[in-house]
Formats: C-alpha cells, structure tokens, sequence
C-alpha cells in the first residue's frame, strides 16, 4: 500500500492567496484527520471526518480555513485568504474506526509557508 | 487546557541503556493510548498502544506502562539504539475516535 499520499508536499505562497491542501488517505481507512505542527502549539487537530462526513471541526481556527472530503479517497484542506501564521506543516492521516486503538497513518506532510 | 501533557521537551541516553519517556493526562474519558514516533520531514508513526482496561502492553523493546489513579503513562525502551532518535509523541484516544497528542519529547541516543 502506497500509505497516505498528500500533496503538495511544499508550498510556498504570498498572503492573501488560496491554498489548497491535497490528501489521499489508505484505502479502506473511513476516518481522516487533519493537523496542523507548529513549534507553539504543537500537533493539533483541525478537523476530522468519519465516512466522509465531518464530526469534529472545533480546531478549525477560523472561518479561513475549510475542509472538504467529497469521496472516500479525496480530502482537501483550504485557506483562503492565507495569513503568515498559518506557516506551519500540516499532516493529513487516516485509520479505521470503532473500538480499539485504531491508531492513526500520518502522510508526509505539506510544509506551507505564507509571505 | 492542554489535556495530554509531555513535561520532558528532550531526553538523552547511551546506546544499550533504558530510554523512559513520560505523559500524563487529565481526561478518565479518554480508552487508548498510543505513542508515536517521528522522524524529521517525516510524518508520526504509529509505535506501541495500550487500552485503558491493562497496565502494561509489551512489544520487543517498546513497553508502555499505564497508572490509572495517576493518569499516567510512561514508555520504556531497551536496549536503546542510535536508530530511536526522534520526537515521540504521546496520544490519548476517546471511543469518539478522535486523538489528542502531547507536545512530543525529543529522544537522543548516543553511540
């Protein structure tokens, strides 16, 4: 299996502009979440779906930021309009769901930088 | 409130010693707990689990050990190798499925 695929893995952008953040979770996996990784604030949970449906979106800081997953196999994360505090890498990840750990597969991430 | 709490930003041992790395957490809701490992431009991987209901979950040179009444949960490495330098992280699981991770501790292994 080829793991989680997001894209693209670097990207750098002037303020102001749209982003958007691409993830390919594992096949077979119905949960999907997306994390942001600062140096202050660590890793944090923006949003999460389950089935494709959003259950949990209380980490999305602000009405910027917007995430979709119109498919079992495709997860977009956007900012629009981008600000340089949301320079940060953002990791995209999936797993089964239920009882048990269930633990999670991280993609490689997405280092945005915003200028 | 930062519920899953890593104290120890870095830790640094010598090959073939035990690596102790430590979490605490506030919320008795929460059913699993799980450490990751990550490595630089690398995403977290998934290392070693434990459900709330056991005390201790072995797996080759990983042990986590789980205190209920403290809320406390500690990972054990031995022997330690220079190849377990990373950040590892620590995450606490609700039955709701979602994870929330501690500030990672910083693992140095010296040769």
């Amino acid at each position: 299996d080829a793991g989680v695929i997001q894209s693209p893995r670097h990207e750098v952008t002037e303020m102001g502009q749209e982003v958007t953040l691409r993830c390919k979770p594992i096949s077979g996996h119905n949960s999907l979440f997306w994390y942001r990784q600062t140096m202050m604030r660590g890793l944090e949970l923006l949003i999460y779906f389950n089935n494709n449906v959003p259950i949990d979106d209380s980490g999305m800081p602000e009405d910027r930021f917007s995430a979709k997953m119109p498919n079992a196999s495709f997860s977009t994360l956007k900012i629009q309009p981008s600000e340089p505090r949301d320079s940060a890498v953002y990791f995209c990840a999936s797993s089964t769901s239920g009882t048990g750990s269930y633990e999670q597969y991280f993609g490689p991430g997405t280092r945005l930088t915003v200028t | 409130d930062q519920q899953v709490k890593q104290n120890s930003p870095s830790l640094s041992v010598q090959e073939g010693r035990i690596s102790i790395l430590n979490c605490d957490y506030t919320n008795s809701m929460f059913d699993y707990f799980l450490w990751y490992k990550k490595y630089p431009a690398e995403g977290p991987t998934f290392l070693i689990s434990i459900s709330s209901i056991k005390d201790k979950n072995e797996d080759g040179r990983f042990t986590v050990f789980l205190n209920k009444s403290a809320k406390h949960l500690s990972l054990h490495i031995v022997p330690s190798q220079p190849g377990d330098s990373a950040v590892y992280f620590c995450a606490a699981r609700t039955n709701a499925g979602k994870s929330t991770f501690g500030d990672g501790t910083t693992l140095t292994v010296k040769p």
